[in-house]
């Protein structure tokens, strides 16, 4: 059973470049979601894609953030000009939308640091 | 909008302690109600859920229920373990909001031999 795998793990990049993330979902899941989370913080919703669909964005996303998911199948985040600001974790999760209640896998998270 | 509210650590117990970790939501609807677990080094892991009042979710001698009347969902063990230091997260999800988890600040829980 091959679980929730982001790419790359971690990322430290200089102040003003342009950064992606990968996120492969679980196979059957339609579902995909990003989250930010902060140190000492709990995660914060970014975007969720229903198949190929990007659903809703959080107004924490910046016109500095895209996130794509071609063919409903794997995910791409990408920043634009990073800033400072932007260093955290990132992470994705996937889930099987059966109606209220559906549990989403997390990955292990992407970890940004700019310097 | 919907938030979550638990309490700060950390926790520092002895092991096979009684643990509870408590937590309170806002919802505009009907959530579901989850408890993640985050291991040292370790991603976000699913410890239980609860999908309507009164349910309870168990798992690895967790509890916790879902009080509707509290809009509470604390998080129970009876007898901890070492292996159970690790940060909590209550969280809620509504299905009418894509099913977008909100999560709490967490709750570290140290547990010493």
């Amino acid at each position: 059973d091959t679980g929730v795998s982001q790419d790359p793990r971690h990322k430290i990049t200089k102040r003003g470049q342009n950064v992606t993330f990968r996120c492969d979902p679980i196979s059957e899941h339609n579902r995909l979601y990003w989250y930010r989370q902060t140190l000492g913080q709990g995660p914060e919703f970014l975007t969720y894609f229903q198949n190929e669909a990007q659903l809703e964005k959080s107004r924490l996303l910046s016109d500095r953030f895209s996130a794509e998911r071609p063919k409903g199948s794997f995910s791409t985040l990408e920043i634009q000009r990073t800033e400072q600001g932007d260093s955290a974790m990132y992470l994705c999760a996937s889930s099987q939308r059966l109606g209220g209640g559906d549990t989403q896998y997390f990955g292990p998270g992407t970890r940004l640091t700019v310097l | 909008g919907n938030s979550v509210t638990q309490m700060e650590g950390p926790v520092t117990l002895s092991e096979e302690a009684f643990l509870t970790i408590n937590c309170t939501y806002t919802a505009t609807g009907y959530p579901s109600l989850f408890w993640y677990v985050q291991y040292p080094g370790e991603g976000l892991q699913l410890l239980l859920k609860a999908t309507k009042a009164d349910d309870k979710g168990s798992n690895k001698g967790f509890e916790a229920t879902y009080r509707k009347e509290t809009t509470s969902f604390h998080l129970e063990k009876g007898s901890v373990q070492v292996s159970d230091s690790a940060v909590y997260f209550c969280a809620l999800s509504e299905k009418t909001a894509g099913n977008k988890l909100t999560f709490g600040g967490g709750t570290r829980v140290l547990v010493k031999p």
